[in-house]
């Protein structure tokens, strides 16, 4: 089964308007850590942000904030007031920090296209 | 950002040759991991290391091996190159954060590898 589900391929979205990519996961373990991580064109990973599974508030960094529905196993990836410079692949990936040691799943990614 | 490099950055080789791919850091972190890109797969984990001369499998390490004989250097081996190891390889390292439990992950700048 899969453990991180992203299930929108592509997002397209005008610049300085609020975008939100879609992460669902599937553990048993209660103890996890969700990340989030943006690929430009140019390929290098880029970490986001992160979400622990007992952490009591959803994450923000900047303009990055992790709507983070726990009984929902979903952890969803919101941009605001978007950028052309947003325009990447964006991995929403887990760590399962009891089973899981160091190992981080990924999903498939979203491709998200900012248009002026 | 942290001080991760790869090298080469890119190699095409043919089928049935050994390639090593080598990852070097800066950060005296602790572990550091072996990842492979491909369409619609994410990112794939092949091989961890927890420290020197410790390693250990990851999910797709049929074909590689891997060594650590300095904290710095993790080298990536494919014993016999086949075309199905085309790929994107990162390497990534983490070690103790702000939050322990977060360790995250940052990741080298990707080594493309064409096995012709």
């Amino acid at each position: 089964a899969q453990k991180i589900t992203q299930t929108q391929p592509g997002m397209f979205v005008q610049e300085k308007e609020a975008v939100t990519l879609d992460c669902t996961y599937d553990t048993s373990d209660p103890s996890y850590g969700l990340f989030w991580y943006k690929q430009p064109s140019s390929g290098e990973m880029i970490f986001l942000i992160y979400q622990g599974s007992y952490d009591q508030q959803n994450a923000t960094e900047g303009r990055y904030s992790l709507n983070f529905q726990k009984a929902r196993k979903s952890a969803n990836l919101v941009i605001s007031a978007s950028q052309l410079g947003d325009s990447a692949m964006y991995f929403c990936a887990m760590r399962e920090m009891n089973t899981g040691f160091q190992k981080l799943v990924f999903g498939t990614g979203t491709r998200l296209l900012v248009s002026p | 950002d942290a001080g991760i490099t790869q090298s080469p950055r890119h190699k095409v080789t043919e089928t049935g040759t050994p390639v090593t791919l080598r990852c070097h850091q800066t950060e005296n972190h602790r572990y550091m991991y072996w990842y492979r890109q491909d369409p619609g797969h994410g990112l794939r984990l092949i091989h961890y290391s927890y420290g020197v001369k410790d390693t250990d499998k990851g999910e797709v390490s049929d074909g590689y091996s891997v060594s650590r004989s300095k904290t710095e250097d993790f080298l990536l081996t494919l014993e016999s190159a086949t075309s199905s190891q085309t790929s994107v390889y990162f390497c990534a390292i983490s070690g103790p954060g702000l939050n322990s439990r977060q360790e995250t992950q940052y990741f080298g700048p990707g080594t493309r590898l064409l096995v012709l």
